[in-house]
């Protein structure tokens, strides 16, 4: 299967600042990224499917201009997280997009927002 | 409750028995697969099953289907300490498209030495 990274693989920011998670698919091309928000002992819920080249799709209840998601090419998707709060800390995992409907997972980061 | 809920929440076994999660779900699929996170960590894919097989196998996992219940039930047979993890199952959204996931809410696994 294919190999995803993420970077960083946590962080800490204060209130108010911007955060940029990068997801990389090592070796294979890339043409749908999903994104995953993760609270403690709680199951995935997708936030955003990310398109090379296109705009994301977003889920329903997720603010598009908080989570802004670029997917320049086919190797790097990333999301910024705009003017984070306490309630944004969560563990964001990306995934890439197999070829037999199966999903490749990243390592996933953790936010804490002061 | 969402698509994707599996019972138990939480399982506590012995190294050398077996393992059994069940996972059901609430519409029509075009495939459910179960993945494996370890905590703190991404998920890892372990199978997939689509919706006109039964029963899939690979290596001590045993998975089978049931569209007419709507359910899966995933056996980790001989289990190991290093089996402990989370279990989740995922169904596809949208059966034409097969690629959005929804995941259900997970059952713990702990498998004591």
């Amino acid at each position: 299967g294919a190999v995803v990274s993420q970077h960083p693989s946590w962080v800490i920011c204060k209130s108010g600042t911007s955060v940029k998670i990068e997801c990389r698919s090592l070796d294979f091309q890339a043409t749908t990224m999903f994104w995953y928000r993760q609270f403690p002992k709680q199951s995935l819920m997708l936030m955003a499917t990310s398109n090379e080249g296109s705009k994301a799709t977003y889920e329903q209840g997720v603010e598009k201009d908080k989570f802004l998601i670029n997917h320049a090419s086919l190797t790097l998707s990333t999301l910024t997280v705009t003017s984070a709060h306490p309630e944004d800390s969560s563990f964001y995992i990306c995934s890439v997009a197999g070829l037999t409907d199966t999903q490749y997972f990243g390592p996933g980061t953790r936010l804490t927002v002061l | 409750s969402q698509q994707g809920e599996e019972d138990p929440q939480a399982l506590s076994i012995q190294e050398g028995e077996n393992a059994t999660m069940n996972c059901s779900y609430k519409t029509s699929i075009n495939n459910l697969q179960w993945y494996r996170q370890n905590s703190g960590r991404g998920l890892v894919h372990l199978i997939l099953i689509r919706s006109n097989e039964r029963e899939k196998h690979s290596g001590r996992l045993r998975v089978t289907l049931d569209t007419s219940k709507k359910s899966s039930s995933l056996l980790i047979t001989a289990s190991r300490a290093a089996d402990t993890a989370s279990y989740f199952c995922a169904t596809d959204r949208d059966p034409t498209s097969g690629s959005r996931l929804t995941f259900g809410e997970g059952t713990q696994l702990t498998v004591n030495p």
